[in-house]
This record gives C-alpha cells, structure tokens and sequence, in this order.
C-alpha cells in the first residue's frame, strides 16, 4: 500500500513568514501534488510534479513556490505567508495518469 | 450535485437508507473518480469509473458515469453510521494527470 506522510502536521506563522511544507512517498509513483482545502471549495491544485526535477503549475499556484528534489520528496514553499494561505494542505501521489491518488494525513496551516 | 460554484452540499440521512450524491462535469473526461475522506484525514479512493463503463459497483457502493450528460452519481445502499464523512468526485479533464475535484458533499449518518 502506498505511504504519504507530511510534516509538520501543524504550523503556525505569521504574516511574512518562510513556510516549507514536506511531503514523501514511498511506493515509487511518478506523480505527486500539493493540494489545498478549504470549506466550501473542496480540493484545489496548487503545483504538482511528474518526476524529480519536474514542476507544473496548478489552478492556486500564486504565492507558493515547490520542488521535487527526488522521486519520494516534494516540497511546498511559501516565502512571505499571508492570512489567506490559512489553510489545510494536502500531498498526494499517483503511478500513472488517470489513476488513484494517495493523500497524505494533511499540514493545518495557519498565518496569523 | 457538486461543482462549479456550488457550496458544499450537506445531507442527513436515517441509518439503513439508500441515499445517492450526483456528480456533474463539465468537459470531457476518460474517469470519475470518487473519494471519501473522513474527519481529520486525507480523502481515500473508494471506487473509479472509466468513460466505457456505465456503472460500477463495490459492495454496498453503486457509481455510475452517463458521458453524454456529463454527470456521475455515487449509491450507498444501506447507509451504515460508518458511511458518515464527505464524499467528492473529481474528474481527470484538462491536463493529463490533473484531477479537478468537485466541492463534495457532506452525508450524516445517525442511528
């Protein structure tokens, strides 16, 4: 079975902040995602990456930057947090399009 | 149904009922597929549907895709208080290895 595991689980910052969220996986996928949610908008794409080195643009990408340093680690950054990036953000990973995806347990964010 | 703008959608049901969530798309896509997450955790694959199948089931759980309407539904038959979480759908629809997701729905179970 697929592992996702996130760290921290939970952060707090404040406004201007240097966040870096991170995210392995341990069953080889090609694929991986940053995901955020909030109430009301289900899950929304912020970047997502087919491979070590490799980043695409998500739906919500302004204000974050990733990287995908190996196959296991992808890495979201938010170099000056703001409120608005409150929030409860998701990883996930996949072995091929169109197949499922594993999430991790989840990062709460919050930016005071 | 959940998409678009809709808010997340909320229903309460009696343990033992059927109950049915809808799912409707907007473009083309060659799978549905339906997600659980429960209080606290990361959503959780429960069944896929391809675009050549019209309907697919796993155990007390029904889904079906109709592509020329756009639209999948997701059946729990039986509902049990452990079918209490959010369900979403998502749709692989514009880039390959993108999953959109709906905004979900809510199902409350009580004994």
């Amino acid at each position: 079975e697929a592992a996702v595991t996130q760290s921290p689980r939970n952060k707090v910052t404040v406004t201007g902040g240097n966040v870096t969220l991170s995210c392995r996986q341990t069953n080889s996928h090609n694929y991986m995602y940053w995901y955020r949610q909030d109430t009301g908008h289900g899950l929304r794409l912020i970047h997502y990456s087919y491979g070590a080195g490799n980043l695409q643009i998500g739906d919500v990408p302004d204000g974050y930057k990733a990287t995908r340093t190996t196959q296991e680690d992808f890495f979201l950054l938010l170099e000056l947090a703001s409120p608005s990036q409150t929030s409860l953000y998701f990883c996930a990973s996949s072995g091929t399009t169109y197949a499922e995806q594993f999430f991790g347990p989840g990062t709460r964010l919050t930016v005071l | 149904s959940q998409w678009g703008e809709e808010n997340l959608q909320a229903l309460s049901i009696q343990e033992g009922e059927d109950v049915t969530m809808n799912c409707s798309y907007k473009t083309y896509t060659t799978v549905v597929h339906w997600y659980r997450q429960d209080s606290g955790r990361g959503p959780a694959l429960i069944i896929l549907i391809r675009s050549n199948e019209r309907e697919k089931r796993s155990g007390r759980l029904r889904a079906t895709l109709d592509t020329s309407s756009q639209s999948s539904s997701l059946s729990i038959t039986a509902a049990q208080c452990e079918d209490t979480a959010v369900y979403f759908c998502a749709t692989d629809n514009r880039v390959v290895g993108q999953l959109t997701f709906g905004r979900g729905t809510r199902l409350q179970v009580y004994a």
